[in-house]
């Protein structure tokens, strides 16, 4: 069975500080994707990453894909309140196509 | 442009009864799937279509039933409700297994 983990869990920072989660895995993904999801909604997609050592670059929110495709991580510089929600790392299967989801990371920012 | 749909928001059950979630999307995507989300557990797979006509387990398909009748909808049956299917649903669909988009999400509690 094909795991990806999450860390942090949870993160609770103040407004202008900057943050790091981390998404492991010790399986191959052809592709990762970054979602976002905000109370009461379903997620929404980020980013996605192909490429082994892709990076890529959303305003404040830098992406990278490991060299080996078996992990990413999301940067946020400077973060803002309107930052906070869940985010997700899902790992698109080589073998299976399936899509796999991490647990997730809870982001809180304090203004 | 109403996306992914799904009803209701919220539902309580008694346990045993038997209840079926509606999802429909109006962007003619063939792949359509089922998620639950419980804390700390990301979201698991339950089951997905790749087609009308075409459905296949995910990863904690027990309980549940799918069809896929039309492109359009794929709605999610419970038999008889249990108390461990208290989580959050959600659907969502892609063109062609790439980027998700979600509905808002059934919240149901089984009593």
């Amino acid at each position: 069975t094909q795991l990806l983990e999450q860390s942090p869990q949870f993160l609770s920072i103040q407004e202008g500080e900057n943050l790091t989660v981390y998404c492991n895995s010790s399986s191959v993904f052809s592709s990762l994707q970054w979602y976002r999801q905000e109370p009461g909604e379903g997620p929404v997609l980020l980013v996605t990453v192909v490429t082994g050592g892709e990076v890529k670059k959303l305003k404040r929110l830098t992406f990278q894909f490991g060299d080996a495709r078996k992990d990413s991580s999301l940067h946020i510089t400077a973060a803002q309140p309107g930052d906070t929600g869940l985010y997700l790392c899902a790992g698109r299967s080589g073998n299976t196509g399936k899509l796999i989801f991490g647990q997730g990371t809870t982001l809180q920012v304090k203004p | 442009n109403a996306g992914v749909t799904q009803t209701p928001k919220f539902q309580v059950l008694k346990t045993g009864q038997s209840m079926t979630l509606q999802c429909a999307q109006d962007m003619n995507h063939e792949y359509m799937s089922w998620y639950r989300q419980d804390p700390g557990m990301g979201l698991r797979l339950i089951h997905y279509s790749v087609g009308a006509g075409i459905t296949d387990q995910g990863e904690v398909p027990n309980g549940y039933n799918v069809s896929r009748s039309t492109t359009e909808d794929f709605p999610l049956r419970l038999l008889s409700a249990a108390p461990s299917q208290t989580s959050v649903y959600f659907c969502a669909s892609s063109k062609d297994r790439g980027r998700l988009f979600f509905g808002s999400g059934t919240q149901l509690s089984v009593l």
